[in-house]
């Protein structure tokens, strides 16, 4: 069974302040994308990586595919409340297409 | 934002009794999905159709069906409630229309259900 693993799973941190959370497995993953999710809706979708060592860019947040395609993080540069909400990671396996998702990191930025 | 929606937003139910929830799309996507959503468990995929009557199980499908009998309708029923199945629901759809599938998924707004 393929897994997940999202660290940190809460985070906490004053506005102006930089983070990086993360998405580990042991497995390769075709492709990998990131969500944000705020209470009460449904997951939004931030980016997709396909390729190993590839660095996506949106605004403050960087993300990156580890070379493996195993892991990849999410840096997100001077952190401001409106970035506050549950962060996903999904992976799409290359062996039955199948799409799991990490539990998340619940992050909260205090103004 | 995609269109998707999700009915109804929110339902009490009692134990033992068939609750059926509604996901409709305008996008014309081939894939449909539903998950659930508890704390400690995350996302976790109950069902999923990739074309009109083509459906298949996903992780926790035990006590859950699924029909889609037309491209924009994917339904979800619980034969009968029982209190392990409260939790929100989400339905998301992917890929272009009428292709190939997509890894990247648009969810609908969550349906919470909540049976006593």
């Amino acid at each position: 069974t393929q897994l997940l693993e999202q660290s940190p799973q809460f985070l906490s941190i004053q506005e102006g302040e930089n983070l990086t959370v993360y998405c580990n497995s042991s497995s390769v993953f075709s492709s990998l994308q990131w969500y944000r999710q705020e209470p009460g809706e449904g997951p939004v979708l931030l980016v997709t990586v396909v390729t190993g060592g590839e660095v996506k860019k949106l605004k403050r947040l960087t993300f990156q595919f580890g070379d493996a395609r195993k892991d990849s993080s999410l840096h997100i540069t001077a952190a401001q409340p409106g970035d506050t909400g549950l962060y996903l990671c999904a992976g799409a396996s290359p062996r039955d297409d199948k799409i799991i998702f990490g539990k998340g990191t619940r992050l909260h930025i205090l103004p | 934002d995609a269109g998707i929606t999700q009915s109804p937003r929110h339902k009490v139910t009692e134990t033992g009794t068939p609750v059926t929830l509604r996901c409709h799309q305008t996008e014309n996507h081939r894939y449909m999905y539903w998950y659930r959503q508890d704390p400690g468990h995350g996302l976790r995929l109950i069902h999923y159709s990739y074309g009109v009557k083509d459906t298949d199980k996903g992780e926790v499908s035990d006590g859950y069906s699924v029909s889609r009998s037309k491209t924009e309708d994917f339904l979800l029923t619980l034969e009968s409630a029982t209190s392990s199945q409260t939790s929100v629901y989400f339905c998301a759809i992917s890929g272009p229309s009428g292709g190939e599938s997509s890894y990247e998924q648009y969810f609908g707004p969550g349906t919470r259900l909540t049976v006593t």
